[in-house]
C-alpha cells in the first residue's frame, strides 16, 4: 500500500534561515505529489503540486523519483511561514483523485 | 473562488444520537467530494468519497451504516454519524474537485466541523 512518511513533527528555524521539510513515499507506480499548508485557525489550502513545477510564495518542491521523495525547501524563511504543511500523494491510477496525506510538519519561525 | 463552506462549524451531541454535517460548494460544482477524518494532532485520514448521483465509496476500515453520506446535488454532500458515541467525536474535513476543472487535482477544503458526543 502506498504510504506518505514526513520524519519531523516540528521544525524550528530562525527567520533568514534556509527550511526543509522532508517528505518521502513509497508506491510502486507513479504518483502526484501535493504539499499543503494549514496556517493557523485557518482551512487547508494547497501550497504546490510536483506537476507545476512552479515556486509558491517561495517555496519549491522537487519530485526525485529514485530516493522516492518530495521534500520542500525554501531559501529564506519568514515569520508567516509559520504553519502546519502536509504533504501527500494522489494515484494516477485512481480516477478521483483521492489523496493520502502525511503526519504533516509543524514550522515554527521565530524572529 | 472556489470556496467550500462546511454547517456547522462545531456541534454537541449526546451519546446515541445523529448528527447531519453539510458540505457545500459555494461557487463551483463538485460531482466528486471527500470526507476526511482528523484527531488531535494527527493527519486527515480520508474517510470516503462522495459522487453526486451514486453511492460513496468508503476506505477500508470505516463503517458505511455509521457513516452515512449522501451526495444529492452538484453543490452539496452530506455526512450523518448516526449513533454517535464519544469515540467518534473529532474533526471532520470535506474537500471538493472542481467539475470542471477535472484535469487539475486540486481539492478545495471545508474549514472542518468539530463534532462532540458526551
Amino acid at each position: 500500500a502506498q504510504r506518505v512518511t514526513q520524519p519531523e513533527k516540528l521544525l524550528s528555524v530562525f527567520k533568514g534561515a534556509p527550511v526543509e521539510l522532508k517528505c518521502n513515499y513509497s508506491y510502486s507506480g507513479s504518483p502526484e505529489l501535493f504539499w499543503y499548508v494549514q496556517y493557523s485557525r485557518q482551512r487547508l489550502q494547497l501550497l504546490l503540486r510536483h506537476i507545476s513545477r512552479e515556486s509558491i510564495k517561495g517555496f519549491t518542491a522537487d519530485l526525485n523519483k529514485g530516493e522516492t521523495s518530495f521534500h520542500l525547501k525554501k531559501p529564506f524563511a519568514q515569520e508567516e511561514d509559520s504553519a502546519m504543511y502536509y504533504c501527500a500523494l494522489s494515484l494516477t491510477t485512481d480516477s478521483w483523485g483521492k489523496l493520502q496525506f502525511g503526519a504533516g510538519t509543524q514550522v515554527v519561525v521565530t524572529p | 473562488g472556489a470556496v467550500v463552506s462546511q454547517h456547522p462549524s462545531w456541534v454537541i451531541c449526546k451519546s446515541g444520537t445523529s448528527v447531519k454535517i453539510e458540505c457545500r460548494s459555494l461557487d463551483f460544482q463538485a460531482t466528486t467530494m471527500f470526507w476526511y477524518r482528523q484527531f488531535p494532532k494527527q493527519s486527515l485520514m480520508l474517510m470516503a468519497t462522495s459522487n453526486e448521483g451514486s453511492k460513496a465509496t468508503y476506505e477500508q476500515g470505516v463503517e458505511k451504516d455509521k457513516f452515512l453520506i449522501n451526495h444529492a446535488s452538484l453543490t452539496l454532500s452530506t455526512l450523518t454519524v448516526t449513533s454517535a458515541h464519544p469515540e467518534d467525536s473529532s474533526f471532520y474535513i470535506c474537500s471538493a474537485r472542481d467539475s470542471f476543472r477535472w484535469n487539475t487535482d486540486t481539492q478545495y477544503f471545508g474549514p472542518g466541523t468539530r463534532l462532540t458526543v458526551l
